[in-house]
């Protein structure tokens, strides 16, 4: 079974640049799409975009400006990149593995909170 | 606003069964995509709960069961029990966007 966890800072600074790292275990990143998807504090799911291997993204309209997800297959790794942030930023960060659709694993999710 | 519409809150006794809908258009649901559900338990990460419009993933309660019809599909959840009370959330591709899309969730009290 596929495993998730994301990783990376939890307090970032207006302006500056979110990075976050998803370590994937039980499957190797060359077999699925992997997706980000944000909640933030009291809301709803909101998709960021996926990514396949070959490097063939999709990114949501509204973050596509300031949005990067990448694999890196030597670490069995995928990661996020969100520049500019601000407030409205502020979430609980989930990666998962994307097949049809849909998203059938989700990691447990790490709360970034963008403030000064 | 989401693109597609949930209702915010619904209730149900231990025993009913409940119906949670999701709207959209002819771009997303009515275009024929697929129609997701999951679940989100208070303090968890979303769970799959049905895929492809009504298909439940393999440990999912058959209380479980989604349907589609027009531009909107239901999750409905037989025998309600306690352990039900989460918040739900319809999901699909739209094809105006580009992208996936997600209803704003609905959340289920069991009274």
């Amino acid at each position: 079974q596929v495993q998730l966890q994301e990783s990376g800072p939890g307090l970032v600074r207006p302006s500056e640049t979110l990075s976050l790292t998803c370590n994937v275990s039980g499957a190797s990143v060359t077999g699925y799409y992997f997706s980000w998807i944000r909640q933030p504090p009291g809301k709803g799911l909101e998709w960021i975009g996926y990514v396949y291997h070959s490097g063939a993204t999709n990114y949501s309209p509204s973050l596509k400006s300031r949005v990067t997800i990448s694999v890196h297959k030597s670490k069995n790794q995928v990661s996020l990149q969100l520049t500019s942030v601000t407030a409205t930023d502020t979430a609980v960060y989930y990666c998962g593995t994307y097949r049809g659709g849909y998203f059938d694993y989700l990691g447990q999710g790490t709360l970034v909170t963008v403030s000064s | 606003q989401s693109v597609l519409t949930q209702p915010p809150s619904l209730s149900g006794a231990p025993g009913q069964r409940v119906t949670i809908s999701c709207t959209g258009s002819s771009s997303n649901i009515g275009g024929n995509y697929d129609v997701h559900w999951y679940q989100q338990l208070p303090g968890t990460a979303p769970k799959l709960l049905i895929y492809n419009d009504n298909n439940r993933p393999s440990g999912v309660s058959d209380r479980f069961s989604g349907s589609k019809s027009g531009t909107s599909a239901s999750l409905a959840i037989a025998g309600l029990q306690a352990e039900d009370e989460a918040d739900y959330y319809c999901q699909s591709f739209d094809s105006s966007l580009g992208s996936s899309v997600f209803g704003g969730g609905t959340k289920l009290t069991v009274l």
